[in-house]
């Protein structure tokens, strides 16, 4: 079946506390992004990556990194976590590099950080 | 000012009913329009994609964009229980590096 799996679905961590949500896809897409999604807000890119270590900053990248070092996988490290990255994380994955072809999420990692 | 803007809802509806939600936005070099239905728990999942003006159907669902009047619909016809969602709109300048924009979402219930 083809999906984006992220892991952990839900964390609750304190401010400080290095954390990485993993991402990997098994459809052999390029494209790989995180956003996050906040009420009233709505989903905000946070990195993009092309294709292996080719990686990119979206609109709110403060506070996050990314690394890109197999297709498959794109995980999202919160180096020193703080309360206002408390959100709901989406990863997405695209076929190609072109920007208008169907984006595949997984199924979202909620972050608490006190 | 937001880019995109989508009324957060929710819009509850009986079983059967025609449903109409919709995307204002301000910038008019937006050409490429979508829907992502989001189930409760779920991510998002692509509906509809349409290109610069005009309608679009599939089954239920007719996606239509008025790029003069900066606006842009998704129309669901003899709505279920399970249409229950969160609606997004979604919207690209081009097919270049960007990201997509998003609407904030429109939460829709059908009552049975």
């Amino acid at each position: 079946e083809a999906q984006v799996t992220q892991n952990p679905r839900y964390l609750i961590t304190v401010t400080g506390k290095k954390l990485t949500v993993t991402c990997s896809q098994n459809m052999n897409h390029e494209y790989m992004s995180w956003y996050r999604q906040d009420p009233g807000l709505g989903l905000r890119q946070i990195y993009y990556s092309m294709n292996v270590e080719v990686t990119d900053k979206g609109d709110v990248p403060e506070g996050y990194k990314v690394s890109r070092k197999e297709k498959r996988n794109f995980p999202l490290i919160l180096e020193s976590p703080s309360p206002n990255q408390t959100s709901l994380y989406f990863c997405a994955s695209r076929a190609g590099t072109g920007g208008t072809g169907e984006l595949f999420f997984g199924e979202g990692s909620r972050l608490t950080v006190l | 000012q937001k880019e995109v803007e989508q009324d957060p809802g929710p819009l509850s509806v009986p079983e059967g009913a025609i449903v109409s939600l919709n995307c204002t936005y301000s910038n008019s070099a937006f050409q490429y329009f979508m829907w992502y239905r989001q189930y409760s728990r779920k991510g998002p999942e692509l509906l509809m994609y349409t290109y610069s003006s005009g309608n679009k159907e599939d089954g239920r669902f007719t996606a239509q964009v008025d790029k003069s009047s900066k606006y842009i619909s998704l129309f669901i016809r003899d709505s279920q229980p399970s249409d229950s969602a969160t609606y997004l709109c979604a919207m690209k300048k081009d097919t270049g590096r960007r990201a997509l924009t998003f609407g904030s979402g429109t939460r829709l219930q059908v009552q049975p």
